[in-house]
């Protein structure tokens, strides 16, 4: 089983549609979780981070936290074409300085 | 320049060269981090560098050596590669360390082929 897993892909969906990326991890000492973006031959960029329980709220992105469950996921509201990319989750154990990543999700958002 | 540079950003080199990669931070970070990115393989975390220690991943072959001389630059030196290390090479910092929240930013990455 891997540490991190991510909903296998490719996920398509169309303009303006609410796009749900999931991840679940193994670590139950992991604290802190990241969501990337990363477009096809270049490097990934920090789009979202919880810590809390619950949801955290940035302009058309929600991430939604359940440490009980194990599960991280991030949804996109009105998706656009720009969005299209691969999203990396990753976790982090602050205990154990151990940083770990999916495999990540590739979403194409069609017009 | 802001952000995290990397040089150069592309490199080609022979199984028995020996090259540097560098990185370089303008963000008044404490932690610096090598990755590296196979083709449809997840980002594998080589090297830690934080003001309290170091931290590597014991899997990283010894042909890859990292220096750390200051919080703003990072090194990763190589000799006798080989071709499976071919792959994209990441640099990344965060302002926390390790005990940090560890938020990181990305360099554009170098890429790296192994002949």
């Amino acid at each position: 089983q891997k540490e991190v897993e991510q909903n296998s892909g490719p996920l398509s969906v169309p303009e303006g549609a609410i796009a749900s990326l999931n991840c679940t991890y193994s670590d139950r000492g992991s604290q802190s979780f990241f969501w990337y973006r990363q477009y096809s031959g270049k490097s990934p960029e920090l789009i979202m981070f919880i810590y809390s329980n619950g949801d955290k709220e940035d302009g058309r992105f929600t991430a939604q936290l359940n440490k009980a469950s194990q599960y991280v996921s991030l949804l996109i509201r009105d998706s656009q074409p720009s969005d299209s990319a691969t999203y990396l989750c990753a976790v982090y154990n602050t205990n154990a300085g151990k940083s770990t990543f999916g495999d990540g999700t590739t979403l194409t958002v069609k017009p | 320049e802001t952000g995290v540079t990397q040089t150069p950003r592309h490199l080609v080199m022979g199984m028995t060269n020996k090259k540097s990669l560098k990185c370089e931070q303008h963000l008044g970070h404490n932690a610096m981090y090598w990755y590296k990115q196979s083709a449809k393989k997840p980002l594998e975390l080589m090297f830690v560098y934080s003001l309290e220690e170091r931290v590597e991943n014991n899997s990283v072959p010894s042909r890859f050596s990292p220096e750390c001389p200051n919080s703003s630059h990072l090194f990763l030196h190589l000799h006798t590669l080989q071709p499976e290390d071919s792959a994209l090479y990441l640099c990344a910092s965060s302002r926390g360390g390790l005990a940090g929240s560890n938020e990181q930013f990305f360099g554009p990455g170098t890429r790296l082929t192994v002949l």
